[in-house]
């Protein structure tokens, strides 16, 4: 089955400094990259995804980049700000065969003031 | 994205009873449904996938007679803890799965469980 590494498990920036979290996966059938922000006592919420016949998406101050040919994905989160501290899960799956998403482990993001 | 909701937000029981989740998808009709359980600071695990009028697929070490999912509609999945112990205490949430949504999957708000 698929596996999803995530590093760091914690990080801490300044704000508007950037923040970059790195996943690793396993299986080369993954197609679909997705990355949510869980806020304490809440549902993820999926902040963008990336598919695997692009290698970059950007949404405003988010970004996400996908090498899959060392099966790696990366969120970019620019000029961060108090409210972007959060923990950040990345997850992959293979999009029909049931969907079933693979997390990381997570990144606790804090942003300093 | 998907508007979804899960009811009760939060629960506190006694050990031995029984405790009913509802998940409920609000905007569009969910052929499939999964259950993901979390503890604290940890990562989401699946627990099971259900399909509108059939079984759930549990995932392995996951018992089936103590987290029995119903999925009787397009529209609402509801997941019971049986003889809920302390152990069982942990954050649960639902994510519908829309069969069009190529997928991307939007989560509830989870429901917090304490077994005392």
């Amino acid at each position: 089955g698929e596996n999803v590494e995530q590093h760091p498990s914690t990080l801490s920036v300044q704000e508007g400094d950037s923040a970059v979290i790195k996943c690793t996966y396993s299986d080369s059938a993954s197609n679909y990259f997705p990355w949510y922000k869980q806020e304490l006592g809440k549902g993820p919420q999926l902040i963008i995804d990336i598919r695997s016949n692009v290698g970059e998406k950007k949404d405003q101050r988010i970004a996400v980049t996908l090498n899959k040919t060392a099966k790696h994905f990366s969120l970019h989160i620019t000029e961060t700000q108090p409210e972007d501290s959060a923990v950040y899960f990345c997850a992959a799956s293979t999009t029909g065969g049931g969907n079933k998403l693979t997390f990381g482990t997570g990144t606790q993001l804090k942003v300093e003031l | 994205g998907a508007v979804v909701s899960q009811h009760p937000s939060r629960v506190i029981c006694k050990s031995g009873t029984s405790v009913k989740i509802e998940c409920r998808s609000l905007d569009f009709q969910a052929t499939t449904m999964f259950w993901y359980r979390q503890f604290p600071k940890k990562s989401l695990m699946l627990m099971a996938t259900s399909n509108e009028g059939s079984k759930a697929t549990y995932e392995q070490g996951v018992e089936k007679d103590k987290f029995l999912i119903n999925h009787a509609s397009l529209t609402l999945s509801t997941l019971t803890v049986t003889s809920a112990h302390p152990e069982d205490s942990s954050f649960y949430i639902c994510s519908p799965d829309r069969a069009a949504s190529e997928g991307t999957q939007y989560f509830g708000p989870g429901t917090r469980l304490l077994v005392l």
